[in-house]
């Protein structure tokens, strides 16, 4: 069954630590995103990576971290200095840059 | 940076009625204008989609209109059901090779029976 996973669904953190947030997909997508979701604010572009090895900059990427090893996988690390990482973080991947895009479910971070 | 404008945030009808969400953008150059929808509890969707070679596009009961001049474009969805309350949000396609897909606040739309 193709798609695209998120994990984990819930993470809580103390303030100072760092967090990988996972994501995979099997859809052989060669473009991921990660986005923010905040009440009332839509979705926020942090990183985005167009092919392996290689990974831009979005809107909000300041404390946060990425890599692009695998095709497969798109990780996004929470750093201890992002100043407000409590949200709902959604990884998408899509065949290319102007398709749809598919969402995973979604992981809700809270830090304490 | 690119700024994607939408309207409004809430939205509330009676179920038959019909409901328009409107989005601004600010590149000229983009050329890909999706929309999705979020239910409760749900990842987003793609519900419906629009390139600028058209001018409007229909899928039953849901509709896109564009207008590349005006930099605006919309959402038109027809005798509103129950199950369309949901979160839709616009997108547009940023230009210039980045490739990077830039959303709406999002409108929140309740259909009440």
């Amino acid at each position: 069954d193709g798609g695209i996973t998120q994990s984990p669904k819930y993470l809580f953190r103390k303030e100072g630590q760092n967090v990988t947030l996972s994501c995979e997909q099997n859809l052989n997508h060669d473009a991921m995103y990660w986005y923010r979701q905040d009440p009332g604010q839509g979705l926020r572009l942090i990183y985005y990576s167009q092919i392996v090895n290689d990974f831009q900059k979005g809107d909000i990427a300041e404390g946060y971290s990425v890599s692009r090893e695998k095709k497969e996988s798109f990780p996004l690390t929470v750093t201890s200095a992002q100043k407000n990482p409590t949200a709902f973080y959604l990884c998408a991947s899509s065949r290319g840059a102007a398709g749809e895009l598919f969402f995973g479910e979604g992981s809700r971070l809270t830090v304490l | 940076g690119e700024n994607v404008e939408q309207h409004p945030s809430t939205l509330s009808v009676q179920e038959g009625d019909s409901a328009v969400i409107k989005c601004t953008y600010s590149d000229s150059a983009s050329n890909y204008f999706p929309w999705y929808k979020q239910e409760l509890g749900k990842r987003p969707q793609l519900i419906i989609d629009i390139r600028s070679n058209v001018g409007e596009k229909k899928d039953q009961r849901i509709a896109v209109t564009l207008n590349k001049t005006a930099k605006h474009f919309s959402l038109h969805i027809t005798e509103t059901q129950p199950e369309d309350s949901a979160v839709y949000f616009c997108a547009v396609l940023l230009s210039g090779g980045y490739n990077k897909l830039i959303f709406g606040a999002g409108t929140r739309l309740a259909v009440h029976p």
